[in-house]
């Protein structure tokens, strides 16, 4: 099955600065790459999503990068605030007629200090 | 996106004991799915809930051990049975695909979070 590997564990960052977390996953077949964010006590909230057929998206503040060949992606936030403190989480899953089976990475502690 | 609601937000249990979690979504949703994330962990799926018919559990969970339901496109319940404090996690919704749409996005409640004693 599909394993994805997510780094660091955990990024403290200055506000202002960019903060880059970076997973791999282990199946070619995977097509679809979303980014979650989890604040403490709730449940994990879609941030950004890109599909195997782009190499990059990008809303506002935050963007995801593919590279399909190295079986990688990453997620960028610049001008990170305060507010962006929480762990973050990317998966894989191959979009199929059956749903969408999420495997998670590990997560990342994200801190941004003032 | 859909909203989703959980039932219980979290509990505290007696070992041995079961409890049963609801989910319930305010639209008609294609796929249901059960996740657990233990203390300080990622999410690990633990099945998928079938309208109408038996879950599809992932490898290490077992039918006996969390029972699940789905009578609707709308509502799906989570039983952890015969709990132990390793059952103590977060235990979360998910909903995926609405009807008319091939693929979506994957959104979760805000989940139940389980303490055994």
């Amino acid at each position: 099955g599909e394993n994805v590997e997510q780094h660091p564990s955990t990024l403290s960052v200055q506000e202002g600065d960019s903060a880059v977390i970076k997973c791999t996953y282990s199946d070619s077949a995977s097509n679809y790459f979303p980014w979650y964010k989890q604040e403490l006590g709730k449940g994990p909230q879609l941030i950004i999503d890109i599909r195997s057929n782009v190499g990059e998206k990008k809303d506002q503040r935050i963007a995801v990068t593919l590279n399909k060949t190295a079986k990688h992606f990453s997620l960028h936030i610049t001008e990170t605030q305060p507010e962006d403190s929480a762990v973050y989480f990317c998966a894989a899953s191959i979009l199929t007629g059956g749903g969408n089976k999420l495997t998670f990475g590990t997560g990342t502690q994200l801190k941004v200090e003032l | 996106s859909a909203v989703i609601s959980q039932k219980p937000s979290r509990d505290i249990c007696q070992r041995g004991t079961s409890l049963t979690i609801q989910c319930q979504v305010d639209s008609q949703v294609t796929m249901m799915f059960w996740y657990r994330q233990q203390p300080g962990q990622s999410l690990t799926l633990i099945a998928t809930a079938n309208q109408g018919s038996e879950a599809t559990y992932e490898s290490g969970f077992v039918i006996d051990k969390f029972p699940i339901s789905r009578p609707n496109l709308t509502f799906s319940t989570l039983t952890v049975s015969n709990m132990s404090p390793e059952d103590s996690s977060i235990y979360l919704c998910s909903v995926v695909a609405y009807p008319g749409q091939v693929h979506t996005e994957a959104f979760f409640g805000q989940g139940t979070r389980l303490t055994v004693v």
